[in-house]
């Protein structure tokens, strides 16, 4: 499968625990691109990876949440002290330029 | 800032007809981006057609076309011969400001195309 990944497909976590989600884009994509999604809207934008360089952050990434592409493959989404309000879809996407971005199937985040 | 609004919750088609779906925006930037993606019930988003705000030319994919009007700012997706499998939500989209590359979506359509 050449697609983007994301890891886990699910995730059940008990408010105040930490999650992190992996994701692995298309392997000559040097854009990355996470997204939250809740039910019933559009995905909102988080943060924009060019390679390593993290270029773009949403003001919708609290200081709860941190992302990281390490060595500008795959990247990891984290969010620390969950709250319920942090339920949502949580997308990834890669580009290599312009225009369409390549979305994975994305993790669905339930924080009980 | 910009916004995207699509003004239709759901939409049935029967199968083999044509079906738009509206999508109107707004921005104050010269240059931007207008995308069109499909997310059926699996979850993934995927992407179906471009136009440029500079394209002098409607975008067409196979059976999907983006009926442009600049002036109005919509962008339209056009679906032609519906199939089954087209029934899913979807999701109209803006590039963000110059030098951004975020997208920012709208609230979707369900569409459900009917035998």
């Amino acid at each position: 499968d050449t697609g983007v990944s994301q890891d886990p497909r699910h995730k059940i976590t008990k408010r105040g625990q930490n999650v992190t989600f992996r994701c692995d884009p298309i392997s000559e994509h040097n854009r990355l691109y996470w997204y939250r999604q809740t039910l019933g809207q559009g995905p909102e934008f988080l943060t924009y990876f060019q390679n390593e360089a993290q270029l773009e952050k949403s003001r919708l990434l609290s200081d709860r949440f941190s992302a990281e592409r390490p060595k500008g493959s795959f990247s990891t989404l984290e969010i620390q002290r969950t709250e319920q309000g942090d339920s949502a879809m949580y997308l990834c996407a890669s580009s290599l330029a312009p225009p369409g971005a390549f979305f994975g199937q994305g993790t669905r985040l339930t924080v009980v | 800032a910009q916004k995207i609004t699509q003004t239709q919750p759901g939409m049935f088609v029967q199968e083999k007809e044509a079906v738009t779906l509206d999508c109107t925006y707004d921005t104050s930037d010269p240059s931007y981006g207008l995308f069109w993606y499909k997310q059926p019930s699996s979850g993934e988003m995927i992407f179906l057609i471009y136009q440029g705000s500079y394209d002098q030319q409607n975008a067409t994919e196979g059976r999907y076309s983006l009926n442009f009007q600049k002036a109005r700012k919509s962008a339209n997706l056009v679906i032609s011969a519906s199939q089954l499998g087209d029934s899913a939500m979807y999701f109209c989209a803006m590039r963000g400001e110059a030098g951004r590359r975020a997208l920012t979506f709208g609230s979707g359509t369900r569409l459900q195309v009917q035998p």
